[in-house]
Formats: structure tokens, C-alpha cells, sequence
């Protein structure tokens, strides 16, 4: 199923560099989310956004920043403050604004450090 | 904070045997849990939820039940076919509220033995 696009699939990061995760979403969904999948642990939450032009930390954001310009767009930026990025990164969505209700994945970009 | 703890972590059964992955959490307001399967490198995929106004759900070759006093629901799979090897991610919310977020599990990664 589409509606969330992820960008890019794979994505390598030098020292002391920041890079930049994609995610659009065609659902006209209100809230969305980035979650981080680590080997043998389920998913946490980094940031979400309810509305446009307002965003909130989730459990560990350190490290990380997002932008909510768009309805469609809720872009993750990895600063150079996260001192191990490698993870598998996901961003989500959800109708309205109640964020207990099921999300729709995208599929996923792996980072990496070179 | 809030949690969910999901048991087993790994869980291998034969083919065509019955599969279970029980989850517990904190939150007592909780009302919805979902069940994610994700295969491996892809999106979660929601496959069934339960509200905790029933105590049982059933599609197919799944079934969710839910024990509000205990705090702790299940997922079951009868029948296992080489197909339902995935991690399985389980999770809890409060629908309806646009402060409380869902809460995932660790996941558990199930094996299909031929």
C-alpha cells in the first residue's frame, strides 16, 4: 500500500556531517511521526507533528530536528549531535489529531556511518 | 513513563503449529492495541487491533484476546505457514486522545520451521 514515500532507501553519513530523511505523505493526514528501529527493539519516537508549522520531541530527539512547512512533508535532519545514527528510520502518519489511532508506515531508510 | 513489554523476543515454531506473543502494559486508560507485522527490511503493516471494550478478535488465522485486568493481550497464530516469519510489533493507546502517544513493544521475531 502506498501513501507515505520515504527518501532514500539507503543513506550514508561522514563525521561530523548532517543529513537529511524524506518523508511525504499523499494520505492528507494531520499527524505524523518519525520513529527509530534499532536490532531487536521495537519503535521510538524521536519526533511527531499534529499540525503544520508545530512539532513536538518524542522519547529521544536528541540529536535530531524536523520541520513541519507542509501538510504532506515532515522532513528528519541527523545533526552531527547524534553520535550513532546507524538505525533503520521510519515515518508514519495518522488521521486527526489523535495520536492513539493506527499509523501508516513508510518503508523505512537505513542510515549508516561511513 | 509509560510502557509495553512484549515477551518472547524470539519465538521459533514448527510449520503448521500455533504461534503466541503476549504483551503487557502500564497504562490502565489504554483502550486500543494493534498489532504490526513487519518483514524484514519493510514497513510495519497493521493486522489486526482490538478495543477494550471486547475481549476477543478473530480474522482468519489470527486472533487477539485482551485481559483489562491484568493488562495484557495476545496475539495468536494457528496454523503457521512459512509466510508469517516477521518480527511482530505489538502496541497501546488511548483513541480519542490527541495528548497520549502510542506506545509499541519490543517486538518479537517469529520463525516458521519447515
Amino acid at each position: 500500500d502506498g501513501g507515505i514515500t520515504q527518501s532514500p532507501k539507503y543513506l550514508f553519513r561522514k563525521e561530523g556531517q548532517n543529513v537529511t530523511l524524506s518523508c511525504e505523505q499523499n494520505l492528507n493526514h494531520d499527524a505524523m511521526y518519525w520513529y527509530r528501529q534499532d536490532p531487536g527493539q521495537g519503535l521510538r519516537l524521536i519526533y511527531y507533528s499534529q499540525i503544520v508549522n508545530d512539532f513536538q520531541k518524542g522519547d529521544i530527539a536528541e540529536g535530531y530536528s524536523v520541520s513541519r512547512e507542509k501538510k504532506e512533508s515532515f522532513p528528519l535532519t541527523v545533526t552531527s549531535a547524534q553520535k550513532n545514527p546507524t538505525a533503520f528510520y521510519l515515518c508514519a502518519s495518522g488521521a486527526g489529531t489523535d495520536l492513539g489511532q493506527p499509523q501508516h508506515f513508510g518503508d523505512g531508510t537505513r542510515l549508516s556511518i561511513l | 513513563g509509560e510502557n509495553v513489554e512484549q515477551h518472547p523476543s524470539t519465538l521459533s515454531v514448527q510449520e503448521g503449529d500455533s504461534a503466541v506473543i503476549k504483551c503487557t502494559y502500564s497504562d490502565s486508560a489504554s483502550n486500543y492495541f494493534p498489532w504490526y507485522k513487519q518483514e524484514l527490511g519493510k514497513r510495519p503493516q497493521l493486522i489486526i487491533d482490538i478495543r477494550s471494550n471486547v475481549g476477543e478478535k478473530k480474522d482468519q488465522r489470527i486472533a487477539v484476546t485482551l485481559n483489562k485486568t491484568a493488562k495484557h493481550f495476545s496475539l495468536h497464530i494457528t496454523e503457521t505457514q512459512p509466510e508469517d516469519s516477521a518480527v511482530y510489533l505489538c502496541a497501546a493507546s488511548r483513541r480519542g486522545s490527541s495528548a497520549s502517544k502510542i506506545i509499541f513493544g519490543s517486538g518479537t521475531r517469529l520463525s516458521i520451521r519447515p
